[in-house]
């Protein structure tokens, strides 16, 4: 258990809809960052948040948008889903922002877009 | 741009044979490396990093790699493979970003099967 959590573990929903998931980062930890790994694509950076602000952007499409909250737990929005958004989507977190800092792991949200 | 090669999708390996992985990244600047293991249904779990000094890196559950800059390589190896080694294995590299940001670039990842 890497201390990290995510729900839900498991979303089911249709084309055009709009999901959030959730993550809670370490205790004690400051960044969190948001990665999607698909069977096309691999492990992909999404985000990286780092207490409360925006610190990093990758191949994150524009029809998704995340937050970090002052408690520091983090949302990754979704919206007009597509049936190729269909992955896993994984949260990290790490103690603060530096490229030697671990990153923590949670075991992830699998979206099913039908 | 970085990037992390994993040349081997699957590897099949008889429990008690020895293991190596191998990873091959691109990167400017003095790489920061990593070896995360996925089970079924897992997340990903810290095997090992390497930052800078020794170039052999000790991890969990009997792992190590040993980074050679010359090979631009961090290849992941195991003396004795169990059974529940069977898992996805990937090779991470971290870049820092410009405004105090950083990810993590993956390999593909290798697929290691374990015949008992």
């Amino acid at each position: 258990d890497s201390g990290v959590t995510q729900t839900p573990k498991h979303l089911i929903t249709a084309t055009g809809q709009r999901v959030t998931l959730r993550c809670s980062p370490r205790s004690g930890d400051l960044s969190v960052y948001w990665y999607q790994q698909s069977l096309d694509q691999g492990l992909q950076f999404l985000i990286h948040y780092y207490n409360g602000e925006e610190r990093a952007k990758g191949n994150i499409l524009e029809r998704f948008s995340a937050q970090q909250f002052p408690d520091l737990h983090s949302e990754l929005n979704l919206s007009s889903l597509e049936l190729g958004d269909s992955a896993l989507y994984f949260c990290a977190s790490s103690v603060s922002r530096g490229g030697t800092d671990t990153q923590y792991f949670g075991p992830g949200t699998r979206l099913t877009v039908l | 741009a970085q990037s992390v090669t994993q040349p081997d999708i699957h590897i099949t390996v008889s429990e008690g044979a020895s293991l190596e992985l191998r990873c091959n990244y691109s990167y400017g600047a003095t790489p920061y490396l990593f070896w995360y293991v996925q089970s079924p249904g897992q997340g990903l779990q810290l095997l090992l990093k390497y930052f800078s000094g020794d170039t052999l890196v000790q991890g969990i559950k009997g792992f190590e790699a040993e980074f050679k800059r010359s090979q631009s390589s961090f290849n992941l190896r195991k003396p004795s493979v169990h059974w529940s080694d069977a898992a996805e294995y990937f090779c991470a590299v971290a870049l820092i970003l410009t405004g105090g940001g950083n990810k993590l670039t993956f390999g593909t990842g290798t697929q290691l099967k374990v015949e008992l």
